[in-house]
């Protein structure tokens, strides 16, 4: 079974730009999660997704960035337009059943540069 | 507000010498507590997790943790270290009342032969 995937791997833009990142959770897991991890900082949490809705997006830093999960599948994430703070790696989850006790299973991450 | 300290940045053990990662958490109840891993170019990977019962908790690879309320901590532990520990170690908090996973800044491995 293939894990979560994210693509892509590295993404390296200008501020200003815009930048969209894709995740793709295991087949058949209702819950996605993003995460991101600024440089030397904690992972955190952005946004939870259960299905195509949104169901906690406290974590989301502006309205620069836009998460959205269509027909409850794969996952983007849309940074526009992107600033020098953005920079970080983008992690998603993914996990079968909501609840703390129900693994969330993490992607490689995108790391995205924005200089 | 719930939060996770991981002191140790960076610690390097040589192959086949005992390990311990600190971890502390702010929290007012019994929290949901995790540890995982992220070697090169790969995702996180659960090692072990812990919600109830009994506090000393067995994980993957090895790796054991053990939940102490008195000093709010879940220190990771290994008897003996191999080369292919070497990775990102991450403890983490689960928030109340939602799926989120609150985590530290995270230590790095490093093993010599």
């Amino acid at each position: 079974e293939a894990g979560v995937t994210q693509f892509p791997s590295h993404s390296v833009i200008e501020k200003g730009q815009t930048v969209t990142l894709r995740c793709d959770p295991i087949s058949g897991h209702d819950n996605l999660y993003w995460y991101r991890r600024v440089m030397g900082k904690e992972i955190k949490f952005l946004l939870h997704f259960v299905k195509e809705s949104k169901q906690d997006e406290s974590g989301m830093p502006n309205n620069r960035f836009l998460a959205e999960r269509t027909g409850g599948t794969y996952s983007t994430l849309k940074v526009q337009p992107a600033e020098l703070e953005d920079s970080g790696v983008y992690f998603c989850a993914s996990s079968q059943t909501r609840g703390q006790i129900y693994e969330q299973y993490f992607g490689p991450g995108t790391r995205l540069t924005v200089t | 507000a719930q939060s996770v300290t991981q002191p140790d940045i960076h610690i390097t053990v040589s192959e086949g010498a005992s390990l311990e990662l600190r971890c502390n958490y702010s929290y007012g109840a019994t929290p949901y507590l995790f540890w995982y891993v992220q070697s090169p170019g790969q995702g996180l990977q659960l090692l072990l997790k812990y919600f109830s019962g009994d506090t000393l908790v067995q994980g993957i690879k090895g790796f054991e943790a053990e939940f102490k309320r008195s000093q709010s901590s879940f220190n990771l532990r290994k008897p003996s270290v191999h080369w292919s520990d070497a990775a990102e170690y991450f403890c983490a908090v689960g928030a109340p009342g939602t799926d989120k996973l609150i985590f530290g800044t995270g230590t790095r491995l490093q093993v010599f032969p």
